[in-house]
């Protein structure tokens, strides 16, 4: 299977909590990420985590880490509009940082 | 202080034809990485150099695909006698790992490229 993976859908309605998880099956990674790609552009790191730690929350954004089951998580409160996008779970890996297939976030009235 | 910029944005070539595709790191960043991204996929790790190195080419494909990071200039990925396979969004890179590093990728905002 693939070494990151994620859902490739979510729809969140406005102001609801947004909760994007993501599964890894090498647990040597020192950090795991999240990146967000808003169309037609490039990526950009949302935040990180680094594995030594459970939980990082950064203002919307906080993000769960479960070593043992290899289980990461973005959770993004009050959902808006302006966070539609899809979002990448990655995992740094010796020379290179390895991309999840990312969760497309939709967000209804 | 300009991001990665890569060009072009958007390219279109024939079966057959080559592809090139520039990317110029932040400025003061010495690795740069290459990604594809197909249609309802991640991005794939293609190569990571440095300057006048490959460090780490295990996601080229074994043929037709090139890239190379000279001393002076940019990177440039290169697909000789394309094939409508290849057509996807090409993603530069580029970090300057340092002491507490978190390894973050700076990208630019791709090259879309189209194979008729």
């Amino acid at each position: 299977g693939e070494d990151v993976e994620q859902s490739l859908f979510l729809s969140v309605r406005e102001g609801d909590s947004s909760v994007i998880n993501c599964t890894y099956t090498d647990s040597s990674s020192t950090y795991l990420y999240w990146y967000k790609q808003e169309p037609g552009a490039g990526l950009q790191l949302l935040t990180y985590i680094f594995s030594n730690m459970d939980m990082k929350q950064d203002q919307r954004l906080t993000v769960l880490l479960n070593k043992k089951d290899k289980h990461l998580s973005l959770r993004i409160a009050d959902t808006q509009t302006g966070d539609s996008a899809i979002y990448f779970c990655a995992r740094a890996s010796a020379s290179k940082i390895i991309f999840g297939s990312g969760t497309r976030l939709s967000i209804r009235p | 202080n300009a991001g990665v910029m890569q060009n072009p944005r958007h390219l279109v070539r024939r079966r057959g034809q080559e592809a090139r595709l520039r990317c110029s790191p932040m400025k003061g960043h010495s690795h740069v990485y290459w990604y594809r991204q197909l249609p309802e996929e991640g991005l794939k790790f293609m190569v990571y150099l440095q300057k006048e190195n490959i460090i780490d080419e295990s996601g080229m494909p074994k043929e037709r695909f090139s890239a190379e990071f000279p001393k002076e200039g940019p990177s440039i990925l290169r697909i000789q006698q394309v094939v409508r396979g290849d057509s996807a969004a090409y993603f530069c890179a580029s970090s300057n790992p340092g002491q507490g590093d978190t390894g973050e990728l700076f990208f630019g905002e791709g090259s879309r490229l189209t194979v008729l």
